[in-house]
């Protein structure tokens, strides 16, 4: 079955500090999505990926996919305290719809 | 507005207790699914409908059971509750070509005692 494994497992920066989460597939990824979660509530869908290189942006979240290396990367610029929570990457196998999640990373943003 | 609506938010309930989670969803959406997340855990998936009528267990084994008798209506059972039950339970949906994901509920947190 595909894993997804996230770097780091937390972040602590300040707010103005940019900053990376990482999210590396075990195997191929035909579709890489990434979500932000607060302590115990649903999952917020940021963006999805789906072709080797695409490079999407929401706001000040920049996430890319990284096809040969099997991995993606979130961006996040001038980090606020509303972008604290946790960071999913889920993704398909081929000719699935079920998404796989990687453990996810904590960050938290001091003002 | 179309949503994704998971009830109770909260539960704490007696061991063998029998307990139904409700998830219901307003977008027509033809897939659903729920998930298990323990604290500072990765989501797991139990259950999975891809339509009416059809139900699919997923990777993580659960002593639940799910139906889908309704498109808009994919409820969770658990016949007897016990302690190891104790979790947050998210309930999820995505449409056939799914380029916006899931889109998830807020959650049932369980407590058993």
């Amino acid at each position: 079955s595909q894993e997804l494994e996230q770097s780091p497992q937390s972040l602590i920066v300040q707010e103005g500090k940019n900053l990376t989460i990482n999210c590396t597939s075990s195997k191929t990824l035909y579709g890489l999505y990434w979500y932000k979660q607060k302590y115990g509530e649903g999952l917020i869908f940021l963006m999805m990926l789906q072709k080797g290189g695409e490079e999407k942006s929401h706001e000040k979240i920049t996430a890319k996919l990284d096809e040969k290396k099997q991995q993606s990367s979130l961006h996040i610029t001038a980090s606020q305290p509303s972008h604290a929570g946790i960071y999913l990457c889920g993704a398909s196998g081929a000719g699935s719809y079920q998404l796989t999640f990687g453990k996810g990373t904590k960050l938290s943003v001091i003002p | 507005e179309a949503d994704i609506y998971q009830t109770p938010r909260y539960l704490v309930i007696g061991t063998g207790k029998k307990i139904t989670l409700e998830c219901s969803q307003t977008m027509g959406h033809d897939k659903m699914y729920w998930y298990q997340q323990d604290p500072g855990m990765e989501l797991h998936l139990i259950h999975y409908s891809y339509g009416v009528n059809s139900t699919e267990k997923g990777d993580l084994s659960s002593e639940s059971t799910v139906s889908r008798i309704r498109t808009e209506h994919f409820p969770l059972t658990l016949e007897s509750a016990r302690p190891s039950h104790t979790s947050q339970y998210l309930c999820a949906s995505s449409n056939a070509g799914q380029r916006d994901g899931y889109t998830f509920g807020s959650g049932t947190r369980l407590t058993v005692v």
